[in-house]
């Protein structure tokens, strides 16, 4: 059974930084591109951050480039998403999601605030 | 890095059948074709189709997925109180290399 469990989240203030972990299980890790979407309170799908399987090839939403970075370590069946310079904007719940969408994370909650 | 379209809400009885649409470009749906998931309130969203009509297994025969050039839809027939949820479409952007998301359908089951 293919299991995603996302988490890290929290409370963060406007410049802050935080990084949110996805470990997965079930599935040949290392054959997937994982990859990184929020969700704003009320809001749409959104987007983040996605990295092929090896994790040589990453890609970002214009809005989190230069300030997120995804990676992975396939030998610990682990994807990352660093988060800098946070901003109010992206207070969301973040889902670590498999390649075409097969599988999710439940969510784990990022709220930047003063 | 403009999104898919999609009505924002379509309203049907039960045991009708509804069909959603999803609109893109020759780059994105046009392209390597469309995912569509399903999200009930407070639940991570859940895959229904992959590449236009690729069904995870699981998934109720009730529902169907096609594609005509660069619009995606999904239908539901004899449709349910729990089919009552919002609808995403999702699409790659080959041009862009960027994943692209619709602004969701909130199907209501009346």
């Amino acid at each position: 059974e293919v299991q995603l469990l996302d988490y890290g989240g929290g409370l963060v203030q406007p410049g802050g930084s935080l990084r949110l972990s996805c470990a997965a299980s079930g599935f040949p890790f290392s054959s997937y591109a994982m990859s990184w979407v929020r969700q704003a309170p009320g809001k749409g799908l959104e987007w983040v951050a996605s990295s092929s399987g090896s994790g040589d090839k990453r890609v970002y939403a214009d809005s989190v480039r230069g300030r997120f970075t995804i990676s992975r370590d396939n030998s610990k069946n682990m994807v990352y998403l660093q988060m800098n310079s946070l901003r109010a904007e992206d207070t969301a719940v973040y889902y670590c999601a498999q390649d075409w969408w097969l599988n999710w994370g439940q969510g784990t909650l990022v709220t930047v605030s003063s | 890095q403009a999104g898919l379209t999609q009505p924002p809400s379509v309203s049907k009885g039960l045991r009708q059948t509804a069909t959603l649409t999803c609109t893109g470009n020759s780059n994105n749906v046009g392209n390597e074709g469309a995912a569509w998931l399903q999200q009930h309130q407070g639940d991570p969203p859940k895959l229904l189709f992959y590449r236009d009509d690729n069904r995870p297994s699981g998934i109720s025969e009730r529902l169907s997925a096609s594609r005509s050039g660069n619009t995606a839809s999904l239908t539901i027939t004899g449709l349910q109180p729990e089919d009552e949820a919002d609808y995403y479409c999702s699409a790659w952007d080959s041009s862009l290399s960027v994943w692209v998301f619709g602004g969701g359908t909130k199907l209501t089951v009346l």
